[in-house]
Parts: C-alpha cells; structure tokens; sequence
C-alpha cells in the first residue's frame, strides 16, 4: 500500500527555524519532492531527492533518508510569506508515468 | 514563459448539470495530469495519460467522470451529472514524465467548481 505521513499544522516565529517531516511507506520508491502551496494557488515545485542526504537551494533545504522512509523540509530565515500549505509527494518507480502520491500537506503559519 | 493553462477558473453549477474542464499542458510534455482538491481529502490523482493515452483513470468515478486528450494541446475532464460533492479545486499539471531527470509537475492554476 501506499502512505505518506505529515503534520496537519505547524508554527513558527519570522526569523525563525521550521523543519516539516514526511514519512512514507509505498509500494517502490524513485524519489520525493516537496511542493508549496500558497491558499487559492496552485503547488509550486521546491525540492526533488532520490539520494540520501541534504539538498539545499537558498533558504530551502531538503534531507532524505530511503532507509528510513522520511525526508524532512528545512526552512531558515523564515518569512511572512513562507506561510502556506507544504506537500510531500512520492514518486513510484520508473514505469508509472509519473504519477505522484501526494501527502495530506503540512500548513505552516509564520508569526511576527 | 511555459505554463498550464486552465479554463474556467470558475464554475458554479446546479447539480445534475454536464460541467467540462479544459487544460492546456506545456508545449512538449507529453504527461498530463488530473488532481482534485478539497480541504477533507487533500490532493487526489483521479487521472493520468501519457502521449495521450490513458494510463490510469482508478482514482475517478466512472460513473460521471471521464477525461480524455483530444489532441496533444488539450486535456479535458468531464462530469455527467455533476453532484454537490464535486464542489472542489481541480487541477491539470504535465509533466516530462518517463525519460526526464526527475519527472517535475507543473500546476495550472485550477478550476474552482460549486456544485449548488
């Protein structure tokens, strides 16, 4: 089966440190990503991992562990604007065209 | 710039009405994508092609729903009567799918449909 596991809501302080935590457990496994997802928008693509380890681009960074099944989404310096909804999707393996399996979505509210 | 494009950005309906969704994917993915959105269940793959052959439809009911891509520039979503429980954001992504690096999805902005 496929299951994919995040916080409903999370916290956190402008200027602040979050990490958001995704765990899954599917059927074959040939990366992850991570999605942001601002109210009345659509998800807009953030991180892609099919390695272990960390992957940072600016103030986003993201870590996966396939041992594991977690990966986990880094966010510094923390801005008004990073509150929103973020999605953990898994990609299955090569075959399947593509089809993501998404998480419920984690929504981050950022306060002064 | 590249962009899915999906219209209407709107719908409100009576139930028991035929509502079409278009989309438009980026020129030269050759996957497309239909999601549906609501605050309960969160996002739900309820269909996929790829060159626009269907490749997996087992997340819509089949019973009003059906998806089809007509030509390579257009994927469109139907449903046949609409009901109060399909008041949802749905949304068309596409993607390079199978042989790109990573298989990235890009969203349109979505069809927000009210079902009355």
């Amino acid at each position: 089966g496929q299951n994919i596991d995040q916080p409903t809501e999370m916290t956190a302080t402008e200027g602040a440190i979050v990490q958001i935590n995704c765990t899954y457990q599917t059927s074959g496994f040939n990366g992850l990503f991570w999605y942001q997802q601002h109210a009345g928008e659509a998800p807009t693509f953030l991180s892609y991992n099919v390695l272990d380890g960390l992957e940072e681009k600016g103030r986003f960074s993201s870590f996966l562990s396939r041992s594991k099944g977690y990966s986990y989404l880094l966010l510094k310096e923390l801005q008004m604007k990073d509150s929103a909804s973020y999605l953990c999707a898994v990609l299955p393996p090569r075959g399947q065209g593509g089809k993501l399996i998404f998480g419920q979505g984690t929504e981050l509210s950022v306060k002064p | 710039d590249a962009r899915v494009t999906q219209t209407p950005r709107h719908k409100v309906t009576e139930m028991g009405q035929e509502v079409t969704m278009r989309c438009q994917p980026i020129l030269g993915h050759n996957t497309v994508f239909w999601y549906r959105q609501t605050m309960m269940q969160g996002l739900e793959l309820l269909a996929y092609f790829r060159n626009r052959a269907p490749l997996d439809d087992s997340g819509m009911p089949k019973d009003r729903f059906s998806a089809e891509m007509p030509d390579a520039t257009l994927a469109t979503l139907k449903i046949q009567p609409s009901e109060p429980r399909d008041s949802a954001v749905y949304f068309c992504a596409s993607g390079l799918g199978v042989g790109s690096s990573y298989n990235e999805q890009f969203f349109g902005p979505g069809t927000r449909l009210t079902v009355l």
